[in-house]
């Protein structure tokens, strides 16, 4: 595997359900995002984890929870969604020594709240 | 705070053409960095091109180059001879270079090739 890798693609999920969302990143990168991706909106930032340390936390609710185990892995653990919390979650990954520290994507996971 | 702005919802462009994608931001700060991401209907963001704000000269990226005017606060994304394979979605971001790895997305435009 290379790159950024996310699972699973798709998700419904209702209401009362607990589900998690797994990002991996296969470049040695110290730093790791979740972004919200909704319909006709920018990308927001929720998260961002450097050296598996939270440093940026953008006003989310609790009913999302990130957990960062190391620097390759990245979860996103959900309970008692809204249906307004459907949207394509994107997963991230940088480097500081990198030209442009440019973020690198995985592929997003699709999550529908019933 | 931060902003970017997109105002082509949707752009059209006949294959071999070259098209320009319009982006503005709006920043208090001296030093940052601009983006432009490519968002295929997989998802997936794929990034094109970096402009920092004290590079003198526009990026190129093979047939990507950034307009950069900085006293308009302007960084447009030019695509030269287009390919079918470049419609998608196409995201200007905006980064702090103060220490934040924070990036500040635009809503996109929709590039359409047509054959």
């Amino acid at each position: 595997e290379t790159g950024v890798t996310q699972t699973p693609r798709h998700l419904v999920m209702g209401m009362t359900n607990k589900k998690s969302l797994k990002c991996e990143q296969h470049l040695g990168h110290n730093a790791m995002y979740w972004y919200k991706q909704s319909a006709k909106k920018p990308l927001e930032l929720m998260f961002v984890y450097s050296l598996e340390e939270r440093v940026e936390n953008n006003s989310v609710p609790s009913r999302f929870s990130p957990e960062c185990p190391n620097s390759s892995h990245l979860f996103l653990h959900l309970h008692t969604l809204q249906p307004e919390d459907s949207a394509l979650y994107l997963c991230a990954s940088s480097q500081d020594s990198t030209r442009y520290n440019e973020q690198f994507f995985g592929p997003g996971t699709r999550l529908t709240v019933l | 705070a931060q902003k970017i702005t997109q105002t082509q919802p949707g752009m059209f462009v006949q294959e071999k053409e070259a098209v320009t994608l319009d982006c503005t931001y709006d920043t208090s700060d001296q030093s940052y960095g601009l983006f432009w991401y490519k968002q295929p209907s997989s998802g997936e963001m794929i990034f094109l091109i970096y402009q920092g704000s004290y590079d003198e000269q526009n990026a190129t990226e093979g047939r990507y180059s950034l307009n950069f005017q900085k006293a308009r606060k302007s960084a447009n994304l030019v695509i030269s001879a287009s390919q079918l394979g470049d419609s998608a979605m196409y995201f200007c971001a905006m980064r702090d270079q103060g220490g934040s790895e924070k990036l500040v997305f635009g809503k996109g435009t929709k590039l359409t090739v047509n054959p």
